[in-house]
């Protein structure tokens, strides 16, 4: 069964607007964490942001913010004030308190930021 | 020191090679792990290390085999690969405590290309 889920293929956006990236996950467990992470052309994964299973407060980093709506079981995540360097595949990510480790990603979404 | 420095960055090998692939991280991260990646797809674990010791095999087939001989070291060994082993393999390490276990956030190398004629 798919546990994370990406519906947005591929994405466009102008400079300088705000973007929102979705997500929605399935789980049993109580614990869990979501991630996303950002993979440019160059390959390497980057980290973003962290929201907690037991957080009330949507996480915020910098232009990145997380909209986690726990009934609904979406985690999705917002640009602001895109940039050109923002173009990149985006993945949704989960870890269970059950999983021993294992992150599991969605499909992924890319991004295509407009000059 | 946040960075998992990952080399090779590109491996072109035969099928009848053996090579190694090596991964260094030294933030102290006690969970490594390897990754297996297809161009536009998102990444696919295949081992995870923790405290050194091999803790998931996803019915990853021999001819791939991990070794992680300390706490900062992860290498993948390969042997008679097949070209559809072709990818991008990305080792990645976090935190490895009881509350990592579900908000330990990976710190990824940049890969190794392989490439398997």
């Amino acid at each position: 069964a798919q546990k994370i889920t990406q519906t947005q293929p591929g994405m466009f956006v102008q400079e300088k607007e705000a973007v929102t990236l979705d997500c929605t996950y399935d789980t049993s467990d109580q614990s869990y964490g979501l991630f996303w992470y950002k993979q440019p052309s160059s390959g390497e994964m980057i980290f973003l942001i962290y929201q907690g299973s037991y957080d009330e407060q949507n996480a915020t980093e910098g232009r990145y913010s997380l909209n986690f709506q726990k009934a609904r079981k979406s985690a999705n995540l917002v640009i602001s004030a895109s940039q050109l360097g923002d173009s990149a595949m985006y993945f949704c990510a989960m870890r269970e308190r059950g999983g021993g480790f294992k992150t599991i990603f969605g499909a992924g979404t890319r991004l295509f930021v407009k000059a | 020191d946040t960075e998992v420095t990952q080399t090779p960055k590109h491996l072109v090998m035969g099928m009848t090679n053996k090579k190694s692939l090596k991964c260094e991280q030294h933030m102290g991260h006690r969970a490594m792990y390897w990754y297996k990646q297809k161009a536009k797809k998102p990444p696919e674990l295949m081992f995870v290390y923790s405290y050194e010791k091999l803790s998931i095999n996803e019915s990853v087939p021999s001819r791939f085999s991990p070794e992680c001989p300390n706490s900062s070291l992860l290498n993948l060994h390969l042997h008679a690969l097949q070209p559809e082993d072709s990818a991008l393999y990305l080792c990645a390490s976090s935190q490895a405590g009881q509350g990592a276990v579900f908000s330990g956030k990976l710190f990824f190398g940049s890969g190794t290309q392989l490439s398997v004629l």
